[in-house]
């Protein structure tokens, strides 16, 4: 079975500064998709960038950048120039790219900004 | 387009009584994926449905059950409600069931039980 790791549970950043927010998975699989999604005090699940285990090129999305060492099994995300919208939990997440939109996520991580 | 619908959006209900939540998927979206999002265990596969077949389920007991209709609309149904399920009940669909189609996440039904 796939795990997913967030060794992180809380971090905290200055207003417009980065922060990098760790997670690890372990899989016996080699063909699968990688999420972050963030779940502000609200609770809607909102994604925030995807990564397709084929590519080789880590994905951006904006300010939000990621860090894919597939041959390491980590998945970190990088926060550039953050915001207070920013704060909220994040979570990592895998999904088999066989079969069903079953999500294995992590524990999260709390990011507090600070202004 | 609007999004994802949960309803109701709040519940408490006793121990023994049955629930049903409701999820209205975004229109044209066939997958409809259920999870249980609690303290102690975190974000947890319920199961999935696609045109109307569950595809997958969770380590879950068998008083969890779901559905799905024939306009996507998905329903799960809780039996014998112990404290333990007390919980927010996540929804999220998706266009298709492969490949990288994004799953959007309803706002969610809190679930207490007393």
């Amino acid at each position: 079975a796939q795990t997913v790791t967030q060794s992180q549970p809380e971090m905290s950043v200055q207003e417009a500064e980065t922060v990098t927010l760790s997670c690890t998975y372990d899989t016996s699989e080699s063909d699968y998709y990688l999420f972050w999604y963030k779940q502000p005090p609200s609770r809607q699940m909102i994604l925030v960038i995807r990564q397709e285990a084929y590519k080789q090129q880590n994905a951006t999305e904006n300010r939000f950048s990621v860090n894919f060492q597939k041959a390491a099994k980590s998945f970190s995300l990088k926060i550039s120039d953050s915001q207070l919208g920013d704060a909220a939990m994040y979570f990592c997440a895998y999904r088999s790219a066989q079969g069903a939109q079953k999500l294995v996520f992590g524990q999260g991580t709390r990011l507090t900004i600070n202004p | 387009k609007a999004g994802v619908t949960q309803t109701p959006r709040y519940l408490i209900k006793t121990r023994g009584q049955q629930v049903t939540l409701s999820c209205s998927p975004i229109s044209g979206h066939r997958s409809v994926s259920w999870y249980q999002q609690t303290p102690g265990q975190g974000l947890q596969f319920l199961f999935e449905y696609f045109s109307e077949t569950q595809r997958n389920k969770g380590n879950f007991p068998g008083r969890f059950s779901g559905r799905q209709f024939s306009n996507s609309r998905s329903e799960m149904n809780v039996s014998t409600l112990e404290l333990g399920d007390s919980a927010l009940y996540l929804c999220a669909s998706s266009l298709l069931g492969t490949g990288t189609y994004e799953q959007y996440f309803g706002p969610g039904t809190r679930l207490t039980v007393t």
